[in-house]
């Protein structure tokens, strides 16, 4: 059964304080692990996906990496705005995504 | 270019009620799904919808069901609701053959 954890449940970071937040994984043929922003009440706001161990992205103060057990999500130099739940997700043989419970980062100005 | 939108944002219903949700997938996109989403944990997998037949099911029983229109929109339809399935359902829509795949921004349901 394919699973997503994700560590710490909730981070709380002062501004320009740079940090990573964890997505552990099991799949069966990962065909995509996917990043995802929510603020509270809506719905997902797509980020990034990875789809081979090495991989890197990046988007503003965020970068996402991948290896075959793990992603990790730095944030740098972090904004008030950058506040959210952080979403984990992988895509396996079953084509659905299997999402993890999410990090809450709030960002302290 | 509208994104997921959905229909309608809020909701009570009475337990054993019926319910009806609605989804218009961004332009272009072929494939809706149906997400869960309980308060502080992650979406969970309902089902998804291609080529207006239900293709993969998660671990949610018969009283949900969808239905695909051949525009692409979709329904999901829950039955005899109880208190549990109050929550966010969320629509997400893709590509057939992509991977990523882009949200709605929910309807919250609640039952009373």
């Amino acid at each position: 059964e394919d699973q997503v954890t994700q560590s710490p449940e909730a981070l709380r970071l002062q501004e320009g304080e740079s940090s990573s937040l964890n997505c552990s994984y099991t799949v069966s043929g990962l065909r995509g692990l996917f990043w995802y922003r929510q603020d509270p009440g809506k719905g997902p706001e797509f980020l990034f996906t990875l789809y081979s161990a090495g991989e890197e992205k990046e988007k503003e103060r965020l970068k996402a990496t991948l290896t075959k057990k793990e992603s990790f999500l730095h944030i740098t130099a972090p904004k008030p705005e950058d506040s959210a739940t952080y979403l984990c997700a992988v895509r396996g043989y079953g084509q659905n995504f299997v999402f993890g419970p999410g990090t809450r980062l709030s960002v302290l100005p | 270019d509208a994104g997921v939108t959905q229909s309608p944002t809020h909701l009570i219903k009475t337990r054993g009620q019926q319910v009806t949700l609605r989804c218009s997938p961004k332009s272009g996109h072929d494939t809706v799904s149906w997400y869960q989403q309980a308060l502080g944990q992650g979406p969970q997998f309902i089902f998804q919808y291609y080529e207006e037949e239900e293709r993969q099911r998660g671990n949610f029983p018969d009283r949900f069901s969808g239905h695909q229109f051949p525009n692409y929109s979709s329904e999901l339809n829950v039955n005899a609701l109880l208190l549990g399935d109050s929550a966010l359902y969320l629509c997400a829509s893709s590509l057939a053959g992509e991977g990523r795949a882009f949200f709605g921004q929910g309807t919250r349901l609640t039952v009373v």
